[in-house]
């Protein structure tokens, strides 16, 4: 089974434009998370998305947005960039078990640097 | 706030040396998960832990649950250089809703 393949490995952008990155899941997970991960915060919860809906929320300025496709794809926006902006943009899919056994599985990320 | 706690943040050491990493909180989660990242690549699960004292064993990897369901350990014996990568404890709370601790990069040194 594949598991999740995250799009494009690697992006250099400049202040101000916008990205958009992309995630597939695990075939037959239906949740998807996103996770910014630098040296200094370490990894935080964006945010989740379940059957094209985002159930929660962590805390990121409105300039960060998602969203999930009908086959549990899912992508990640984040519009005028900024220098802080520049991290590891991990996306993991789980199969949205019951509570306390939420198993996520990691892509290998996305890698942003904003010149 | 970081709701985890995670300790050592950076341990270097000598094969075959025993070590014990420590994530704790005053939040009480449902599980609490550890995970392996290696440079250039996602976290691997390593284990899940569910109930307040359990014990899960992998190999020479040794993962306990507190009892409170606070805090967690991971302890190693007999470190190989294939350990070597940031340790990273994180709490469930819910809505697949994980909290990460700051991570333990540890270093073995042949």
């Amino acid at each position: 089974k594949a598991g999740v393949t995250q799009t494009p490995r690697y992006l250099i952008k400049t202040r101000g434009q916008q990205v958009t990155l992309s995630c597939s899941p695990i075939s037959g997970h239906r949740s998807v998370s996103w996770y910014q991960q630098t040296p200094g915060q370490g990894l935080q919860f964006l945010f989740e998305y379940f059957s094209e809906t985002q159930r929660n929320k962590g805390n990121f300025p409105g300039r960060f947005s998602g969203r999930q496709f009908s086959n549990s794809r899912s992508e990640m926006n984040v519009s005028t960039l900024e220098l802080g902006d520049s991290a590891l943009y991990l996306c993991a899919s789980s199969l949205d078990a019951q509570r306390g056994k939420n198993i996520q599985y990691f892509g290998a990320g996305t890698r942003l640097s904003v010149l | 706030t970081q709701l985890l706690e995670q300790s050592p943040q950076f341990l270097s050491i000598q094969e075959g040396e025993n070590l014990t990493v420590y994530c704790n909180s005053s939040s009480v989660f449902s599980s609490l998960q550890w995970y392996r990242q290696e440079p250039g690549e996602g976290p691997v699960l390593l284990v899940t832990v569910v109930t307040g004292g359990e014990v899960k064993k992998l190999k020479r990897l040794t993962f306990q649950f507190g009892d409170a369901r606070k805090d967690s350990s991971l302890h190693i014996t007999a470190a190989q250089p294939g350990d070597t990568g940031l340790y990273l404890c994180a709490g469930d709370q819910g809505a697949q809703k994980l909290v990460f601790g700051q991570g333990t990069r540890l270093t073995i040194n042949p």
